[in-house]
């Protein structure tokens, strides 16, 4: 059965670096999320992506987050600048079409030091 | 805005007995709802969905749930649960009348783990 498979399952970083979530969604999907769940917390929509460009985006995705579909295949979660309270499981989620089941990966856990 | 509450962070229940899983949302839109199940160092995965019609939608594993507009609720139940289902379960609800990829623009509870004892 296609999933959407996401690497790493776990980093952890130094405050400040970069980091890059890769997913790889369902082949044939068209609309791709990220989202995130803070330990403890609610899993929240960071950003929602269509026809290589930013569908909508929560409060929380200022400009240390960018995402990007750099070759039709990944799709890519960069946070610039790390901080501590960037620790979270990061969900990536692809769907086939407008209205279409959403179908998640496993999560990468960011762990921030 | 949307918010989801799930009443119960832990729901203890012993194989074969019936469980229920409460939702209640607020909305000043019309959504629709969906409950997920996380199993452990898995991804979320859709069990159901209300978009419209019967308000009693049945899922996998033998899950069904009811949507209550009066009562802003959509509780998840299961006649006699196992071992298996033992997992953490996730309401979410999104925007009706949104357009495009909104659908897929996700209010999540908090979640409610489910622990089946033999």
């Amino acid at each position: 059965e296609p999933e959407v498979t996401q690497t790493p399952s776990h980093q952890v970083t130094q405050m400040g670096q970069e980091v890059i979530l890769r997913c790889v969604p369902i082949s044939n999907h068209l609309y791709f999320y990220w989202y995130r769940q803070i330990l403890g917390q609610k899993v929240e929509f960071l950003v929602s992506f269509y026809n290589n460009e930013i569908s909508e985006k929560s409060e929380i995705f200022d400009d240390q987050f960018s995402v990007e579909r750099p070759d039709g295949s990944n799709f890519t979660l960069k946070i610039r600048s790390t901080k501590l309270e960037d620790s979270a499981m990061y969900f990536c989620a692809s769907s086939y079409r407008m209205g279409g089941e959403l179908f998640f990966g496993e999560g990468s856990r960011l762990t921030v030091l | 805005a949307q918010s989801v509450t799930q009443l119960d962070s832990q729901v203890p229940v012993f194989e074969e007995a019936p469980v229920e899983l409460r939702c209640n949302y607020s909305s000043s839109v019309s959504v629709y709802l969906f409950w997920y199940v996380q199993y452990p160092n898995q991804g979320l995965q859709l069990l159901l969905k209300y978009l419209s019609g019967s308000t009693l939608v049945k899922g996998i594993n033998g899950f069904e749930a009811e949507f209550n507009k009066s009562q802003t609720s959509f509780h998840l139940r299961k006649p006699s649960v196992h071992i298996s289902d033992t997992a953490e379960y996730f309401c979410a609800v999104s925007d009706r009348n949104a357009g495009g990829t909104s659908y897929g623009k996700l209010t999540f509870g908090q979640g409610t783990i489910l622990t089946v004892h033999p």
